[in-house]
């Protein structure tokens, strides 16, 4: 079984600082993927990030990056030169990778509060 | 293009009604999945379709949801005899599955808020 934990319920950060968002992950498959999705008040789910498990190298897409620490099992997002629109949910997310479809197991996510 | 879409965006019913939630993926994506996000359960996988493949039903909480998908395209979420714990926001997401390798990325709709009075 998958579990994913995001130990912050909240965070604030002010405009123009990074801020990182925690999740730490557990599972038994060789081969997994890790994403981090952005859920505003309208509700919608969005894509920010993917990292695979042998992935060598630390994702990133404009500001955001993933910090993937394999041993420890940790996959932090951080977010560079906050923006009030970065308010949000903060979801980390895995997925077994194998050759065909495999659901998404969910953190409890993270709400950050973007301030002046 | 377009994303995936949902509908309707809100549902009230009352108690013991049946109710249909629809799905429409992204040109294209050959994967197609349903979770329900509620305040006291978090985000949580319903069930996936992944072309001619048997679905994988195993996160339906009970027989009275159900869902298909024809024609490889727009799926329907039906839930029967509805209870108050039904009430949830029901999000339907895509995906590309790329033969011999890992599925893309899951991309998500609106959701359809349901409420059960």
């Amino acid at each position: 079984a998958q579990k994913i934990t995001q130990t912050q319920p909240g965070m604030f950060v002010q405009e123009k600082e990074a801020v990182t968002l925690d999740c730490t992950y557990d599972t038994s498959d060789p081969s997994y993927g890790l994403f981090w999705y952005k859920q505003p008040s309208s509700g919608e789910m969005i894509f920010l990030i993917y990292q695979g498990s042998y992935d060598q190298q630390n994702a990133t897409e404009g500001r955001y990056s993933l910090n993937f620490q394999k041993a420890r099992k940790s996959a932090n997002l951080v977010i560079s030169a906050s923006q009030l629109g970065d308010s949000a949910m903060y979801f980390c997310a895995m997925r077994r990778n194998t050759g065909t479809a495999s659901k998404l197991t969910f953190g409890t996510g993270t709400r950050l509060q973007v301030t002046l | 293009g377009a994303g995936v879409s949902q509908s309707p965006s809100n549902k009230v019913t009352e108690k013991g009604k049946d109710v249909e939630l629809r799905c429409d993926p992204i040109s294209g994506h050959t994967a197609l999945y349903w979770y329900r996000q509620s305040l006291g359960q978090g985000l949580e996988f319903l069930i996936y379709f992944q072309g001619n493949s048997a679905p994988d039903k195993s996160g339906l909480p009970s027989d009275r949801f159900s869902a298909e998908r024809t024609g490889g395209s727009v799926s329907t979420l039906t839930i029967q005899r509805t209870q108050q714990e039904d009430s949830a926001v029901y999000l339907c997401a895509s995906s590309l599955v790329v033969s011999g390798g890992f599925t893309d990325t899951q991309y998500f709709g609106p959701g359809t808020r349901l409420t059960v009075l």
